[in-house]
């Protein structure tokens, strides 16, 4: 089945106490996106990639870091968590940023940074 | 800076009826649109799309109309059902963006 895959579904962590999110997506995708999601703000894109080792800062990036060694794989990494990083996380991809298909979405990870 | 937003955070209808939700963005140079739809407990999910070159485009039981004069997107979903209780997003990108903005998303609520 195509779909994106993210881990942990749940998450609650302490503040400073680094963590990755991971992501991954089976449909030989090149372009992958992490957005948070926080009430009356909507979707905020945080980081994406075009294709392999090519990551790109979006609206959100600070706090996180990305990498893209493999094309599938596309992980989420807080190096010091703090409180207001506390939010509900998708990852997502698609073929291409602009040519068509939509994005396809993981089913989100909750963070709680207590 | 530009964004994409909708017109109305909550729309409540009737079951069977036909519904509109509306979004406004202000990028003149978007040039492709996209409609997610969200349901409790789950990633956006996409509903359908619509490039610069069109004004209109169908899908089951769902239209798109995009009106580039007033930079406005609508989603119409006919005979609304049960199952389309959800957030719906608008989300656009064009004019050397590699990314898509969202919409803050309008909740759809099915009264029965």
């Amino acid at each position: 089945e195509a779909q994106v895959t993210q881990n942990p579904r749940y998450l609650i962590t302490v503040t400073g106490k680094k963590l990755t999110v991971t992501c991954s997506q089976n449909m030989n995708h090149e372009y992958m996106s992490w957005y948070r999601q926080d009430p009356g703000l909507g979707l905020r894109q945080i980081y994406y990639s075009m294709n392999v080792e090519v990551t790109d800062k979006g609206d959100v990036p600070e706090g996180y870091k990305v990498s893209r060694k493999e094309k599938r794989n596309f992980p989420l990494i807080l190096e010091s968590p703090s409180p207001n990083q506390t939010s509900l996380y998708f990852c997502a991809s698609s073929f291409s940023s602009r040519t068509g298909g939509g994005l396809i979405f993981g089913s989100g990870t909750q963070l709680s940074v207590l | 800076g530009e964004s994409v937003g909708l017109h109305l955070p909550t729309l409540s209808v009737q079951e069977g009826d036909n519904s509109i939700i509306n979004c406004a963005y202000s990028n003149s140079a978007s040039d492709y649109f996209i409609w997610y739809k969200q349901e409790s407990g789950k990633g956006p999910q996409f509903i359908i799309d619509i490039r610069s070159n069109m004004d209109k485009r169908q899908g089951q039981r769902v239209t798109v109309l995009l009106n580039k004069t007033v930079k406005h997107l609508s989603l119409q979903i006919a005979a609304t059902q049960p199952g389309d209780s959800a957030v719906y997003f608008c989300a656009e990108t064009g004019g050397g963006a590699d990314g898509l903005t969202f919409g803050k998303g309008t909740h759809l609520i099915i009264q029965p």
